[in-house]
């Protein structure tokens, strides 16, 4: 079974600039979510969809950050404009139900984003 | 609100040898679930195991257990027989039902031969 892919998996930008990640989930999983991972700390929930609906965005800096799942499938994160606090990576995770306890979460690589 | 505190930044431990990582949450739900995610250095985290606080019984998976402490809001993770390929980040995460996964800030696991 292929696991969760993302793209790309390092990318450098200046600050202002506008960068965009891509997630293929699991196939079959309802739920995806992206996490943002600061060096030195355990990775922070940004947003989950469950298929194409936005389940929770509550940490989502949303005056820059956005977030869509077209057809509940694959996912794009944008940050536009960047800042030097986005430095992170950037990872996408997907289960197969409803996001509960039960329902195991699979983690894809990561992007490593750095800005300057 | 939930927290999650991992107290040991960096820990090591002689492969063959057993090591325990703490883990401390804070949350006022009495249903909640605890979770350890292990981070290698490629980065692709992966779940190691889960404990429902409901259930008096620590979980164990193989070589991985845990001691999970409901009064004093303690979850350690026990790994037996270390082995070259545990070294990695240790997560400790905790979810209230209904609620997002809440991880604390890691810990370095280095097994040393």
């Amino acid at each position: 079974e292929a696991g969760v892919a993302q793209s790309p998996r390092y990318k450098i930008i200046e600050k202002r600039q506008s960068v965009a990640f891509w997630c293929n989930p699991i196939s079959g999983h309802a739920t995806l979510y992206w996490y943002q991972q600061i060096l030195g700390q355990g990775p922070k929930l940004l947003i989950q969809f469950q298929n194409n609906g936005v389940v929770d965005d509550s940490q989502l800096p949303k005056d820059r950050f956005s977030a869509e799942r077209l057809k509940g499938v694959d996912s794009t994160l944008k940050i536009q404009p960047a800042k030097l606090e986005d430095s992170a990576v950037y990872l996408c995770a997907s289960s197969l139900a409803a996001g509960g306890p039960e329902d195991t979460q699979y983690f894809g690589p990561g992007t490593r984003l750095t800005v300057l | 609100a939930q927290t999650v505190t991992q107290s040991q930044p960096e820990m090591s431990v002689q492969e063959a040898e057993t090591v325990t990582l703490s883990c401390t949450y804070d949350t006022s739900e009495n249903n909640y679930y605890l979770f350890w995610y292990k981070q290698p250095p490629s980065r692709q985290m992966i779940l190691v195991i889960r404990q429902e606080a409901y259930k008096q019984q620590n979980a164990t998976e193989n070589r991985f257990s845990v001691n999970f402490q409901k009064a004093a809001k303690s979850f350690s993770l026990k790994i037996s027989d270390s082995q070259l390929g545990d070294t990695a980040m240790y997560f400790c995460a905790l979810m209230e039902y209904g609620n997002k996964l809440v991880f604390g800030a890691g810990t370095i696991l280095r097994v040393k031969s």
